[in-house]
């Protein structure tokens, strides 16, 4: 069966300072995958989404950028955080109709 | 373009009580429609969705829900709440073409009164 993992779990980080989110997803190949945030009373924002290795659409313009080194490996980084950059971040796969989430990042910049 | 409406923010219900969860879209073509669960400090469990075929579909935790096309509602019910339903809920859609994007409602939060 597929699985989808994120981490770490929880981060805190100053303003400032870089950022990476690893997710990967087992039992499956080629997959589409997203990046959602979840900030505070703002619901859930598609990010970032790649159909492919190397291939990345971002949805909203940002401080943030993703990449995708291999085929079930997707990360999202920064290189200075701001501290609208708060909130949690969801991994997520395509698998057909159906998109199913990682159990999400918590980032806390400070 | 697609959207999700679900109407007020926070519904409370008592435990054995009827729970009604209502969820609106807005599609030019018939979408796929989603229902996730988000307990706190988790990620999102898909509850249900609907594709094709039956109307009514049941999910997880005895909840199901009901595609209706003219009223444009994907409406989620369950018979009797428990203190463990108490969580956000959020509707989402999505057209049914290749590399189609998942549009989410701004999501309820239910709460349980014992």
């Amino acid at each position: 069966s597929q699985t989808i993992h994120q981490w770490p779990a929880t981060l805190v980080q100053p303003v400032g300072s870089p950022l990476s989110l690893e997710c990967t997803v087992e039992g499956t190949s080629n997959p589409n995958l997203y990046w959602y945030r979840q900030a505070a009373g703002r619901g859930l924002q598609l990010l970032f989404y790649s159909v492919g290795i190397g291939q990345i659409s971002s949805e909203v313009p940002q401080n943030l950028s993703a990449s995708r080194p291999q085929d079930r490996q997707f990360i999202l980084s920064s290189k200075k955080l701001l501290l609208s950059d708060s909130g949690f971040y969801l991994c997520a796969w395509d698998a057909g109709n159906t998109i199913y989430f990682g159990e999400g990042s918590w980032l806390t910049v400070v | 373009a697609q959207s999700v409406t679900q109407l007020g923010s926070h519904v409370s219900v008592s435990e054995g009580a009827l729970v009604l969860l209502r969820c609106n879209y807005s599609s030019s073509v018939p979408p796929y429609l989603f229902w996730y669960v988000q307990y706190p400090n988790q990620g999102l469990q898909l509850l249900l969705k609907y594709t094709t075929g039956a109307t009514l579909v049941k999910g997880i935790n005895g909840f199901e829900a009901e595609f209706k096309k003219s009223e444009t509602s994907f409406h989620l019910t369950k018979p009797s709440a428990h203190m463990s339903d108490a969580a956000e809920y959020f509707c989402a859609v999505r057209l049914t073409g290749a590399n189609s994007k998942l549009t989410f409602g701004k999501g309820i939060t239910l709460s349980v009164r014992p």
